[in-house]
């Protein structure tokens, strides 16, 4: 009965790399969001994927970030060039598909810090 | 624009005696509610629904009550245990399989 599988737990890059966080939904869902918090604030919404579509990408920031989840694999958040400000807790979240279904659940998350 | 607060950033009570937490909304598409716990270094853990056609929801020890006309809702915890000490999100939808919008979250500290 896995959950919500997220990877590296933890990630360190210094300015100008590239970080790429992983994400494996929990079994038999095909709803996948990406959510980051910041230090002392609440979760905000960055992108809400399907397999192969990305649904609603409006949290997003415009550059340097982007989000695919393949047919096969898992769902990858890419972050180019970070900066400080990327420093965050990316968490993923995943649904089962249907009307009437709004409950998301959630991985450990992925703590980046850009140094 | 913050569609849902959450005002108290803290909440302490005493082991046995009901937690209240509080939030507000002010976007009136929101017709589903949730409610999240979660522990220092881990995700958010689903606790407990209400949808918008609802007042009331229970399950074990916890409660949530929405007030639709004031753009309220409210989750019971009793009794309130130790283990329960943890910061709560209050989270809003509007439509199913799309995205959830929070609030700052309440860190509740249950005393023994």
């Amino acid at each position: 009965n896995a959950g919500v599988m997220q990877n590296p737990r933890h990630l360190v890059r210094r300015r100008g790399q590239e970080a790429r966080l992983r994400c494996s939904p929990m079994k038999g869902h095909s709803h996948v969001y990406w959510y980051r918090q910041l230090p002392e604030e609440g979760l905000k919404f960055m992108v809400y994927l399907q397999k192969e579509n990305i649904i609603d990408e409006s949290g997003m920031p415009k550059e340097r970030f982007s989000a695919e989840f393949p047919k096969e694999g898992p769902s990858i958040l890419r972050i180019q060039q970070v900066v400080r400000g990327d420093s965050a807790a990316y968490f993923c979240a995943s649904s089962l598909t249907g009307a009437g279904v709004y409950e998301q659940y959630f991985g450990p998350g992925t703590r980046l810090t850009v140094t | 624009d913050q569609q849902v607060k959450q005002n108290s950033p803290s909440l302490s009570v005493q082991e046995g005696r009901i937690s209240i937490l509080n939030c507000d909304y002010t976007n009136s598409m929101f017709d589903y509610f949730l409610w999240y716990k979660k522990y220092p270094a881990e995700g958010p853990t689903f606790l407990i629904s209400i949808s918008s056609i609802k007042d009331k929801n229970e399950d074990g020890r916890f409660t949530v009550f929405l007030n639709k006309s004031a753009k309220h809702l409210s989750l019971h915890i009793v009794p309130s245990q130790p283990g329960d000490s943890a910061v709560y999100f209050c989270a809003a939808t509007g439509t199913s399989g799309s995205r959830l919008t929070f609030g700052e979250g309440t860190q509740l500290t249950v005393n023994p």
